[in-house]
């Protein structure tokens, strides 16, 4: 079975500044696929990013970045440079995947989120 | 390029009845996710569709829910004598079903549904 956790009901930020989302996750599978998805007030979910088990650099994504440690089992968001429009509900997910470096299927297993509130 | 749709937007029912949520997904997208979201929960996954094929379903998909994907388009979700424990919001997911890196998941904006 997988498991997410995310510890932090809420984090608050100042506009322009980086914040970090924690996110820990359990699996007993070596093959997996690590997910960060934004939910703003109107309800949709929105990919971020993605991270592989097997990647070796932690992904990036524009203003966003992943730091991924395998060994602590965890998949931390990092939000550089806030902006007003970063103010939403964050989930870190998971996924298992096909073989090593392989492609992610299946279903999405969610943390609790994490709401974000970004101030001018 | 639409993205993934859902009907109705919001449903209010009384406890007993049935009700029947409808999902479009992206168009080509082969596979096809429902999950299930409590207010201030995550989402949590109740079955999903490669075409036409049910893969799997959750534990949490009780035998008053039922899901279908007819012909590997769209997906129908029906829950039978509504209890106020199924109020909550109704996901739909698609996903091409690509080879590569990730095969991502486009969320549909969802249904909400209250029941009294």
């Amino acid at each position: 079975a997988q498991k997410i956790t995310q510890t932090q009901p809420g984090m608050f930020v100042q506009e322009k500044e980086a914040v970090t989302l924690d996110c820990t996750y359990d699996t007993s599978d070596p093959s997996y696929g690590l997910f960060w998805y934004k939910q703003p007030s109107s309800g949709e979910m929105i990919f971020l990013i993605y991270q592989g088990s097997y990647d070796q650099q932690n992904a990036t994504e524009g203003r966003y970045s992943l730091n991924f440690q395998k060994a602590r089992k965890s998949a931390n968001l990092v939000i550089s440079a806030s902006q007003l429009g970063d103010s939403a509900m964050y989930f870190c997910a998971m996924s298992l995947v096909l073989g090593a470096g392989g492609t992610s299927y299946g279903k999405l297993t969610f943390g609790q989120g994490t709401i974000l509130t970004v101030h001018p | 390029d639409t993205g993934v749709s859902q009907d109705p937007r919001h449903k209010i029912t009384k406890r007993g009845q049935n009700v029947t949520f409808r999902c479009d997904p992206i168009s080509e997208h082969n596979r096809l996710y429902w999950y299930r979201q409590t207010l201030g929960q995550g989402p949590e996954f109740l079955t999903y569709f490669q075409n036409e094929a049910q893969l799997e379903k959750s534990r949490l998909l009780s035998d008053r829910f039922s899901a279908e994907r007819p012909k590997g388009s769209f997906s129908t979700l029906e829950i039978q004598r509504t209890e106020q424990g199924d109020s909550a919001m109704y996901l739909c997911a698609s996903s091409p079903g690509r080879s590569g890196r990730t095969d991502e998941q486009y969320f549909g904006p969802g249904t909400r549904l209250t029941v009294t």
